[in-house]
């Protein structure tokens, strides 16, 4: 079945420590997002990339890290610098990032930073 | 980039029709305006898009105002299983989410 997958569903770290969460998709979409969500709030942009080998900040960039080395993935880096790590992360794909089509979701990665 | 702006919260009744706005009077020409739905814990479902013109899906319609300015997506009989929260989405590049409107269903 195609579809993005985000692994692992929860995961627990220690202040300081860098962590990093895994987005696969095998539907062929050459635009990816990774977003933050916290409790009762909406979903906001950490990064995107369009294509392989590219990719822009969002509107919360700051502490986290990405890479697109292949276009079937899209690995979020979350570094010792993001001051509230905890947040549940979902990734999210689409044919491009400029015309009108659907983007698909992973089911999300709850993270906690103790 | 392009916002959105959106009622927090709305209520209806099973089996009646909702309609939900959404405002975006800085939409751009090329922008598409999509919606999507999220319950808890998880990742956002697309609902519908389009981009001048009213569209209907077996989910629901998105009704599309003359000057693109807003927009309203219309469930034609709520059920118990629409109660999640909706996001009104400018697609221009980027997916720019808002803060959503929580859809509550009563019985």
């Amino acid at each position: 079945d195609g579809g993005i997958t985000q692994s692992p569903k929860y995961l627990f770290r220690k202040e300081g420590q860098n962590v990093t969460l895994s987005c696969e998709q095998n539907l062929n979409h050459d635009a990816m997002y990774w977003y933050r969500q916290d409790p009762g709030q909406g979903l906001r942009l950490i990064y995107y990339s369009q294509i392989v080998n590219d990719f822009q900040k969002g509107d919360i960039a700051e502490g986290y890290s990405v890479s697109r080395e292949k276009k079937e993935s899209f690995p979020l880096t979350v570094t010792s610098a993001q001051k509230n790590p905890t947040a549940f992360y979902l990734c999210a794909s689409s044919t491009t990032g400029a015309l009108g089509t659907e983007a698909f979701f992973g089911q999300g990665t709850r993270l906690t930073v103790v | 980039d392009a916002k959105t702006t959106q009622p927090n919260s709305m209520e209806s009744n099973e089996e009646e029709p909702v309609h939900l706005p959404c405002n975006h009077s800085t939409i751009s020409g090329t922008d598409y305006i999509h919606w999507y739905r999220q319950l808890p814990s998880q990742g956002p479902e697309y609902v519908i898009h389009g981009l001048t013109s009213n569209v209907n899906n077996r989910m629901a319609s998105l009704a599309i105002a003359e000057d693109r300015k807003s927009s309203t997506l219309i469930l034609h009989r709520a059920t118990l299983r629409d109660a999640a929260v909706y996001y009104c989405i400018l697609q221009g590049g980027k997916l720019i989410f808002g803060q959503g409107t929580e859809l509550s269903v009563k019985p």
